[in-house]
């Protein structure tokens, strides 16, 4: 099932410049939102994640935005490092069930 | 900082075989989940379980595949009859009860090759 989105697969950006990823969602039951970071052949790591009573969270450089009516939500990295680059996962909650996008791959360039 | 371990890192298997994967998830954690990644694709939700009995499944998890928490801390996936479609990176996580948070925490992966 396709009930949260990645469209990008990959994205690439300058060091220090902002990385902006993005997700969307089909379930309207989803009310706990999280972004996770994976590198090869390691779990996903969680980075950080919003309730469905916020817009906007914050942690360093670490923001995620969620928009409830167009169901989508999105995490800005300011600034980019190269030790951000990795594997970005979406992830939306309903109860127990937690769904994932397919990840973006982000590579920040030195 | 507690983490979730699980064993084997890797194993390789033959075709039709029995394979069991072994997790310890975060003690005190009330939330199992078992996850697995086909090389190149998306994380996928296999299964979660609350309570010693299993909340919800995806429709991966067929009859081939069945959960046990066989005591108090290790939590298992045994996949009955391997097939080469089974080949994937298998992730157990855990999260802690109704008032600890919705954030699930993922072990390092048990990386299963069927051949």
């Amino acid at each position: 099932d396709q009930q949260v989105k990645q469209n990008s697969p990959s994205l690439s950006v300058q060091e220090g410049r902002i990385s902006i990823l993005n997700c969307d969602y089909t379930n309207s039951m989803f009310d706990y939102f999280l972004w996770y970071k994976k590198y090869p052949a390691e779990g996903p790591t969680f980075l950080i994640s919003i309730s469905s009573i916020k817009d906007k969270n914050e942690d360093g450089r670490f923001t995620v935005f969620l928009n409830k009516s167009a169901k989508h939500l999105s995490l800005h990295i300011v600034p980019s490092q190269p030790g951000d680059s990795a594997v970005y996962f979406c992830a939306a909650s309903a109860r127990e069930d937690m769904r994932f996008g397919a990840g973006t791959r982000l590579t920040v360039k030195p | 900082e507690p983490e979730v371990t699980q064993t084997p890192s890797h194993q390789v298997t033959q075709m039709g075989q029995e394979v069991i994967l072994r997790c310890v998830p975060i003690s005190n954690h009330l939330y199992f989940y078992w996850y697995r990644q086909i090389l190149g694709q998306k994380v996928e939700f296999l299964v979660s379980f609350y309570n010693n009995e299993i909340s919800e499944k995806s429709e991966i998890f067929d009859d081939q595949f069945s959960v046990e928490r066989p005591d108090g801390s290790n939590f298992t996936l045994k996949i009955r009859s391997t097939k080469l479609e089974d080949s994937a990176m298998y992730f157990c996580a855990s999260r802690g009860g109704p008032h600890s948070g919705n954030t699930i925490y993922f072990g390092e992966g048990s990386w299963l090759t069927v051949v």
